[in-house]
């Protein structure tokens, strides 16, 4: 399966923003979702797992959703600050392998 | 603290073969699969492949099934990917990260994440 990501998004700080991840066969809600942070030249970090739980350190600026009747999974930020600027993927996986989503490119401006 | 540092990348001619190394630290490393990730210049991630803790299953994406061996030494707290006839188009980033247990989803699968990752290794295939 795969997972489709808008290429961009951008927002202002202090708003909200919502980036969707669209799995193309076999139910959202079937296996987890996770969500990475990757910012320039460094290793991506999670933000989400297990569809919505927040990894320790994470903020809850940070939150994860799930809508059975897109077959989507979102991460919401809300109160953008401009540290959040970055790239994000999706992740979820069947039994034999992980799929990453193409990645989201935040700005924040 | 909990890290990961690959070793092993460089540049290489096509064809030929690279071995990539993953030490961990700050954990009990034996209780823990491991998976390989990739990514090449300017694009996303790409998984490539998966170590069960105790190396009895191992997992490939498609495009680098036959080419690419994970193992692992549990007595040296290291992860190894095996990479032979390298092509230009596995030039990348090579990361490693910690299979996290999610627990059980509703296929009946028992879910994981990533965490943490390693900084990566850069591999470079040209000639």
């Amino acid at each position: 399966f795969l997972l489709t990501q808008p290429h961009s998004v951008s927002e202002s700080p202090g708003k909200t923003v919502t980036i969707s991840c669209t799995r193309s066969s076999g139910s959202i809600a079937s296996n987890y979702v996770q969500w990475y942070q990757q910012r320039p030249g460094s290793a991506p970090t999670a933000v989400i797992y297990q569809d919505y739980q927040r990894p320790s350190g994470v903020p809850d600026r940070f939150s994860g959703s799930i809508d059975s009747s897109s077959n989507s999974a979102s991460l919401t930020i809300s109160g953008l600050k401009t540290e959040d600027e970055a790239d994000y993927y999706c992740q979820s996986y069947d039994a034999t392998s992980w799929v990453f989503g193409g990645g989201t490119k935040l700005t924040v401006l | 603290q909990v890290q990961l540092v690959e070793s092993g990348g460089g540049v290489v001619l096509p064809g030929r073969s690279l071995r990539l190394s993953c030490a961990a630290s700050g954990f009990r490393f034996s209780t823990y699969g491991m998976h390989w990730v990739r990514q090449a210049p300017g694009k996303g991630l790409e998984w490539l492949s998966m170590i069960f803790y105790d190396g009895s299953k191992k997992y490939y994406v498609n495009s680098v099934k036959g080419r690419f061996t994970i193992s692992r030494d549990n007595s040296k707290n290291t992860v190894y990917l095996q990479m032979n006839s390298l092509r230009a188009e596995d030039t990348a980033i090579y990361y490693c990260a910690r299979d996290v247990g999610a627990g059980w989803d509703k296929s009946g699968t028992f879910g994981s994440w990533f965490d943490p990752w390693g900084q990566g290794t850069l591999v470079t295939v040209s000639s």
